[in-house]
């Protein structure tokens, strides 16, 4: 089983919908990350968070919110989506003993 | 705040080349972590290899080598004998060592293509 899951996969969803997109993790790690990845811009952050009590903004943080219901999950939120969060989110993981981050498979947005 | 640059949106080189791709970061930050991920068409995104800001030797790994400069704040990636498989976008990224501000920051990445 993959360490880093997140659902779904693939969304497609009108303007003006809430979303939510989910990221588990079964690594024990205590920091966990939210990035967008647009084409030919690579990847960008948007919300990272060192424990369940602990969440900051990244570079990109406007229109969207975080929840980290637990070590385990970081849930990201698209109160109102708009086309241009049309994009690839990816959900990271990293132990606060290592310098790697470890990234889930990706989930494809759709905003119409 | 640090930015990654990549000057090559695409390479192609043909199967068993060595290709180098290039990145050049801006930091005032002394000590950090650089590495290269690729991500094939699945869309996955995979550490290829990670080099310590303060550890002078470059990295290795298999086929993949760094030539880490960090005067000139350069990380190029070498791939050796490479393979179909090679094919990929790659992206070179920075992650600042200790407290404060935390997570990646990426260049936006080459499109490496391995002809048959």
């Amino acid at each position: 089983d993959a360490d880093v899951t997140q659902t779904p996969r693939n969304r497609i969803t009108k303007t003006g919908k809430r979303i939510m997109l989910e990221c588990s993790q079964t690594k024990g790690h205590d920091r966990m990350y939210w990035y967008r990845q647009d084409p030919g811009l690579g990847l960008r952050l948007i919300y990272y968070s060192f424990d369940v009590k602990d969440i900051n903004k990244g570079e990109i943080s406007d229109g969207y919110s975080v929840s980290r219901q637990a070590q385990a999950k970081f849930s990201l939120s698209l109160e109102s989506a708009i086309p241009n969060q049309t994009a690839l989110y990816f959900c990271a993981t990293r132990g606060q003993s290592t310098d790697t981050q470890y990234f889930g498979p990706g989930t494809r947005l759709t905003v119409l | 705040a640090q930015t990654v640059t990549q000057s090559q949106p695409e390479m192609s080189v043909q199967e068993a080349e060595t290709v180098t791709l290039s990145c050049t970061y801006d930091t005032s930050e002394s000590n950090y972590y650089l590495f290269w991920y690729k991500q094939p068409p699945s869309r996955q995104m995979i550490l290829v290899i990670r080099q310590e800001a303060y550890k002078q030797q470059n990295a290795t790994e298999n086929r993949f080598s760094v030539n880490f400069q960090k005067a000139a704040k350069s990380f190029s990636l070498k791939i050796s004998d490479s393979q179909l498989g090679d094919t990929a976008m790659y992206f070179c990224a920075f992650m600042k060592h200790g407290g404060g501000a935390d997570g990646l920051t990426f260049g936006k990445g080459t499109h490496l293509i391995i002809q048959p």
